[in-house]
């Protein structure tokens, strides 16, 4: 199957600073990329929908000026936490689907990691 | 955002044994039924999937079942192995999960 790949796997910051996490399909072209946060023993909660070239949807509840997202490429979704808080650690996962694709391929995640 | 319910929430099978996972659906328009598999640590992977217009598909030792009348579609795993404690999702459509099913299997 396709590749996706996160970078980084890991991360720990500081309070109020923010994190930027790179989602990339390595062997195919993304044309839909979701994002999705994971707490302990919890499902997968979608954050936003992005199509490339075009902003991103947010699911409701989910701060769009917290979370950025940029798709600019076929190949690259970034996800970029802002002003970090210890309550946003979490497992953030992204996922990305082909054009007329229903397949999603995910990525091995993000454990972020507030102090 | 809730629009698949899964069941049960945990399970334990001996080795050897069958597991099955439900999870009933809410949106008749839905076209593509997954189960994703996840591991600790690990993202999730896409396990096994069915169209609306056949009622079974296998591949290996894992069934999908589709009930269109009842709207649930079921996961088994047949000659369950220790390897397959993980937890399982159904999602909706592609992209809304279900909140998950952890499996342990008994060595």
């Amino acid at each position: 199957g396709a590749v996706v790949s996160q970078h980084p796997s890991r991360v720990i910051c500081k309070s109020g600073t923010s994190v930027k996490i790179e989602c990339r399909s390595l062997d195919f072209q993304a044309t839909t990329m979701f994002w999705y946060r994971q707490f302990p023993k919890q499902s997968l909660m979608l954050m936003a929908t992005s199509n490339e070239g075009s902003k991103a949807t947010y699911e409701q509840g989910v701060e769009k000026d917290k979370f950025l997202i940029n798709h600019a490429s076929l190949t690259l979704s970034t996800l970029t936490v802002t002003s970090a808080h210890p309550e946003d650690s979490s497992f953030y996962i992204c996922s990305a689907r082909s054009s007329g694709g229903n397949e999603q391929f995910f990525g091995p995640g993000t454990r972020l990691t507030v102090l | 955002q809730q629009q698949v319910k899964q069941s049960p929430q945990s399970l334990i099978v001996q080795k050897g044994g069958i597991s099955i996972i439900n999870c009933a659906y809410e949106n008749t328009a839905f076209d593509y039924f997954p189960w994703y598999q996840q591991f600790p640590g690990k993202g999730p992977a896409l396990l096994i999937a069915i169209r609306p217009d056949v009622s079974e598909k296998k591949e290996g030792r894992f069934t999908i079942s589709f009930n269109k009348s009842a709207k649930q579609f079921s996961l088994h795993i047949m000659d369950s192995q220790p390897g397959d404690s993980a937890t399982y999702f159904c999602a909706d459509d592609k992209i809304i999960f279900g909140k998950g099913t952890r499996l342990h299997i008994l060595p």
